[in-house]
């Protein structure tokens, strides 16, 4: 059953703490990306690899990195420089880093701040 | 760069009903489109999406989208809901050239009275 798996499915930070999202793909997709979700205000690219062992900042970067050791795996920490870090998480693959490949999404980790 | 805009936050519409959900978008390039839905705690859906050709797409569930170049519009429609489409639809564009980096729309929030 292929699929994005994303874990865990809530997650609480405390103030000055770095968490790490997981996220999980068995599409053999090449490209991955991080997305951050408030209300109102739609989704917004975070972070995106390509491929293996290369990744490039989107739109609100600061305060987050990223890892991509391996093709399936692309996890996202938010470290304590990020102020506002409340938000639904969603992670995103597509089989090719092209414009016209539809991206499949994970079911969200929420982070919530103590 | 690009943007979207979803001209409705919230439709309220009575079962059976037909719904258009209104998208405009900005770019200074060629652009691809898409509908995306979400159901709640969950991650997004593609619903259909314009690449190339026939500007009336047609997409799962019922829905369909025209793409109008002069109007910058991708306006999505459905000529009868279901209780089942309540739901977060987002408009989303991405350039045709280089990687697919998803610029998404504010969302509308399409809720189905019986």
């Amino acid at each position: 059953d292929g699929g994005i798996t994303q874990s865990p499915k809530y997650l609480f930070r405390k103030e000055g703490q770095n968490v790490t999202l997981s996220c999980e793909q068995n599409l053999n997709h090449d490209a991955m990306y991080w997305y951050r979700q408030d209300p109102g205000q739609g989704l917004r690219l975070i972070y995106y690899s390509q491929i293996v062992n290369d990744f490039q900042k989107g739109d609100i970067a600061e305060g987050y990195s990223v890892s991509r050791e391996k093709k399936e795996s692309f996890p996202l920490t938010v470290t304590s420089a990020q102020k506002n870090p409340t938000a639904f998480y969603l992670c995103a693959s597509s089989i090719s880093r092209g414009g016209q490949e539809t991206q499949y999404f994970g079911p969200g980790t929420r982070l919530l701040v103590l | 760069a690009q943007s979207v805009t979803q001209l409705d936050s919230q439709v309220p519409v009575f079962e059976e009903a037909p719904v258009e959900l209104r998208c405009n978008y900005s770019s200074s390039v060629s652009v691809y489109l898409f509908w995306y839905v979400q159901y709640p705690n969950q991650g997004l859906q593609l619903l259909l999406k314009y690449l190339s050709g026939s500007t009336l797409v047609k997409g799962i569930n019922g829905f369909e989208a025209e793409f109008n170049k002069s109007q910058t519009s991708f306006h999505l429609r459905k000529p009868s809901v279901h209780i089942s489409d309540t739901a977060e639809y987002f408009c989303a564009v991405s350039d045709i050239q280089g990687a697919q980096k998803l610029v998404f729309g504010q969302g509308t929030r399409l809720t189905i009275n019986p």
